[in-house]
């Protein structure tokens, strides 16, 4: 079946600061790939995606790779800021899931001033 | 126009009781899904129905009801409430391939 690991948090780190949360993923064919973020007392929105390999997904600065040879989508951001603090979900999509989202555990961020 | 309304936003009750979360989408998708947020905030699949037709039932206590009046339309019905139930559930819509996939803003459910 599908399953996604991604790095155990809290990842706490300092404004401007280089943020990588690493996700792998285990996935029959070809999923899809989502990263989603909850602020806090929010509901879930999506952040970016990539729908096959060596996609870039990309917004408000973050950016993920699917790479589909070490079955990864590294959420990565050049300088964090404070109001980037929030819990961040990697996901995959197929058809082996009935098109259900399978989510990571969850990263939490929390960046400081 | 919000695109996934769910109500209420807050529910608190007590063990026993029957309660409904109620779920609507103006997108024009024609499936729907109902997610569960524990409290170490990991989200899972309950059900996801396509066109009123249920496609994902997911491990869940028969407790849990969903019901698909419509397309537009899918609501989570629980009886004898657990404290264990206690979560925030997403609805969600999609297009059946997944595609456009868009999230309520969930109910946090409290059993007392």
């Amino acid at each position: 079946g599908n399953s996604v690991t991604q790095m155990e948090g809290p990842v706490t780190l300092s404004e401007e600061a280089f943020l990588t949360i690493n996700c792998t993923y285990t996935a029959t064919g070809y999923p899809s790939l989502f990263w989603y973020v909850q602020y806090p007392g929010e509901g879930l929105q999506l952040l970016l995606k990539a729908t096959k390999a060596d996609d870039k997904g990309s917004n408000k600065g973050f950016e993920a790779t699917y790479r589909k040879e070490t079955t990864s989508f590294h959420l990565e951001k050049g300088s964090v800021l404070v109001s980037d603090s929030a819990v961040y979900f990697c996901a995959l999509i197929n058809s082996n899931s009935g098109y259900a989202l399978n989510f990571g555990k969850g990263t939490s961020l929390l960046v400081t001033p | 126009d919000t695109a996934v309304s769910q109500t209420p936003k807050y529910l608190v009750t007590q063990m026993g009781n029957d309660k409904s979360i109620k779920c609507e989408q103006n997108l024009g998708h024609d499936t729907m899904y109902w997610y569960k947020q524990d409290s170490k905030k990991f989200l899972k699949i309950m059900f996801s129905y396509n066109n009123k037709e249920l496609i994902i039932n997911e491990t869940v206590p028969n407790r849990f009801s969903p019901k698909s009046p419509d397309k537009a339309h899918l609501n989570l019905h629980i009886n004898s409430l657990e404290l264990g139930d206690s979560a925030v559930y997403f609805c969600a819509s999609s297009q059946r391939t997944g595609s456009g996939y868009t999230f309520g803003s969930g109910t946090r459910l409290t059993v007392v």
